[in-house]
């Protein structure tokens, strides 16, 4: 019965490699997004999807690409991996805007 | 520019009450929200104030204050599964659909 969750909760891997990660919620929320928290627990928004159209779209390099399948998926292609892209990445989601948001477990990517 | 202010580390006894101050510059601001995570977990959502005054949740309480652009929030009674990390987060003006710009985040360490 897990509101958010996100897989895998682990991932190392090697530079220039191509990774996946998937987000679900089971909460019948509108609007899901990505974020980015750095060793210094820095937590900043990559994208956001409101009923599977993208609202959001930080300063991200486009080797990150979403792709929300319906409203209640938001997955995340990281191309080209990078030293840099070690970090958690949380998925969360609202009901809508300025609503609380309901973070995942994290996904933990580590670069090798 | 964007920024949150708020102190990297605060560290009580159990019993005490604590007060995390946050203050911030955006270009537009719509709400306050304060969010917890734990050590290795996810961040969860604790209170949020788009209006002046005190909101109260039980032991927490948070505050906002708008010509001022400050806000904090009370821990009162603290527990030792208090100690945590502890952001706050504005809210833009409405069309900026959910976006959270985050703070650095103050790690509460509460002592026996």
């Amino acid at each position: 019965d897990t509101a958010v969750s996100q897989t895998p909760k682990y991932l190392v891997t090697q530079m220039g490699n191509d990774k996946s990660i998937k987000c679900e919620q089971n909460l019948g929320h509108d609007t899901m997004y990505w974020y980015k928290q750095d060793s210094k627990k820095f937590l900043k928004i990559m994208f956001s999807y409101n009923n599977k159209e993208l609202i959001i779209n930080e300063t991200v390099p486009n080797r990150f690409s979403p792709k929300s399948p319906d409203k209640a998926h938001l997955n995340l292609h990281i191309n080209s991996l990078e030293l840099g892209d070690s970090a958690v990445y949380f998925c969360a989601s609202s009901q809508a805007e300025n609503q609380p948001q309901h973070f995942g477990d994290g996904t933990r990517l580590s670069i090798l | 520019g964007q920024s949150l202010e708020q102190p990297s580390e605060v560290t009580a006894v159990e019993g005490a009450i604590v007060q995390i101050n946050c203050t911030y510059q955006t270009s537009g601001f719509y709400g306050l929200s304060w969010y917890q995570q734990h050590d290795g977990g996810a961040p969860t959502f604790l209170s949020y104030n788009a209006l002046d005054g005190l909101e109260e949740t039980g032991r927490f309480s948070s505050f906002l204050s708008r010509s001022d652009s400050y806000g904090y929030l009370l821990l009162q009674e603290l527990q030792m599964k208090d100690s945590a990390s502890y952001f706050c987060a504005v809210s833009r003006n409405r069309g900026n659909t959910g976006k959270l710009i985050f703070g650095q985040g103050t790690t509460l360490q509460v002592k026996p």
